[in-house]
């Protein structure tokens, strides 16, 4: 069965901290995106990436980075966390062209 | 740029009754239309999509037809049971330039027994 596996399920992180959010795919897809969800504003897209050490900004960049050595794992990084950071991120990839994504389980991260 | 209008929800059903979610979208191109589901504690599936105009996708008893004179992407279906309850998101996928899905807003339907 193929799987998109995000590292952690939940997370608490403190103001200021640098966090990383990991996401592995075994399925060799060369497309990988993160994307947040907030309640009624449905999912917003952060980054994505369609091959190794290729990066592109999606909707909503600012205060993330992401970083992509592998074909299978897409990191995002949030710098210096801020509460307005906390929210369900969910981790795709997908294979190319316009074919329907994988989303791995998702990580809640609350940052206090 | 693409965007994806849906009903606001959340959507209550009593079990076995009809089931619309409507689905508007605006795009530049000639876009891929999916509807994903998340149920409770879980990601995004895919539910079921269509990639070009007058196709319906279908899936579990859902179907959806892409209708591009009227830009929409309608989910139905003709008997829902309590175990559809979830989230719903409709999405759209250019066939140029970004390539990354844009979603709805979603909207959440409960079914009761």
């Amino acid at each position: 069965d193929v799987k998109v596996t995000q590292s952690s399920r939940y997370l608490v992180k403190r103001t200021g901290e640098k966090v990383f959010l990991e996401c592995v795919q075994d399925m060799d897809h060369e497309n990988m995106f993160w994307y947040r969800q907030d309640p009624g504003l449905g999912l917003r897209l952060i980054y994505f990436s369609y091959d190794v050490k290729m990066k592109e900004k999606g909707d909503i960049p600012e205060g993330y980075s992401v970083s992509r050595e592998k074909k299978e794992r897409f990191s995002l990084i949030l710098e210096s966390a801020s509460t307005n950071q906390t929210s369900m991120y969910l981790c795709a990839s997908s294979p190319p062209g316009t074919y329907g994504y994988t989303f791995g389980s998702g990580t809640r991260l609350t940052v206090v | 740029g693409d965007s994806v209008t849906q009903m606001e929800g959340p959507v209550t059903l009593s079990e076995e009754a009809f089931l619309t979610i409507n689905c508007t979208y605006t795009a530049t191109g000639y876009p891929s239309l999916f509807w994903y589901v998340q149920y409770p504690g879980e990601g995004l599936q895919l539910l079921l999509k269509a990639t070009k105009a007058d196709d319906k996708g279908s899936n579990k008893g859902f179907e959806a037809t892409y209708r591009k004179e009227t830009t929409s992407f309608h989910l139905e279906k003709g008997s829902v049971q309590v175990s559809d309850s979830a989230v719903y998101f409709c999405a759209l996928s250019e066939d140029t330039g970004r390539r990354a899905l844009t979603f709805g807003s979603g909207t959440r339907l409960q079914v009761q027994p």
